[in-house]
């Protein structure tokens, strides 16, 4: 069965620190991959989808970047941190002949 | 633009009773739509996927309903129990099955 991973779970950093949050998915190859973002008592905002390895097309402009460096590793970045940045961050797959997404458990992240 | 809005922002019913939660978008001719629960601090899990061409689809106690000319789906919970209480997204596809998400209905089944 498939299984994501995402690590780590909660993260506290001061303004202009630099991110980085994995996500990697098990049992399944050449997976959709996403990753959102939710304020609190918000919905959910789509920040990367990729395709594939190499692949990434962004939604929104922001100080955030996002790589894929194999076929189910996806890795959410930023140089620099804001206070706006702070959020639940939670990535997800999608693949075969289904259109329904899995998301993983997320990363709490607060900056200060 | 596209936009979806998911209408009361939260919903309280009594135990036993049907929920009824809408889903309504503009600007989308949407092939699909589906609906994800989910709960405090979690990520949101996959519960239904209605196709345009069809016009209700169950799932135990789950019910949807998508009405393409109205451009609004209806998901119902019938004999809602407390553990139902969550909070409930509808979602709309893009062109590389990326999704939208409604912001979400908060639902509490009182007991």
């Amino acid at each position: 069965s498939q299984t994501i991973h995402q690590w780590p779970a909660t993260l506290v950093q001061p303004v202009g620190s630099p991110l980085s949050l994995e996500c990697t998915v098990e049992g399944t190859s050449n997976p959709n991959l996403y990753w959102y973002r939710q304020a609190a008592g918000r919905g959910l905002q789509l920040l990367f989808y990729s395709v594939g390895i190499g692949q990434i097309s962004s939604e929104v402009p922001q100080n955030l970047s996002a790589s894929r460096p194999q076929d189910r590793q996806f890795i959410l970045s930023s140089k620099k941190l804001l206070l706006s940045d702070s959020g639940f961050y939670l990535c997800a797959w999608s693949g075969g002949a289904s259109y329904e997404q899995y998301f993983g458990p997320g990363t709490r992240l607060t900056v200060t | 633009s596209q936009k979806i809005e998911q209408n009361s922002e939260a919903l309280n019913i009594q135990e036993g009773k049907t929920a009824t939660l809408t889903c309504n978008y503009t600007n989308y001719s949407p092939a699909y739509l589906q609906w994800y629960r989910q709960d405090p601090g979690r990520g949101p899990v996959f519960l239904l996927l209605i196709r345009e061409n069809e016009k209700e689809k169950r799932k135990e106690r789950l019910k949807v309903t998508f009405d393409t000319t109205l451009k609004q789906s209806l998901f119902h919970i019938t004999a809602s129990q407390p553990a139902d209480s969550a909070t409930y997204l509808c979602a709309l596809p893009g062109s590389a099955r990326q999704l939208t998400f409604g912001s979400g209905t908060q639902l509490t089944v009182l007991p």
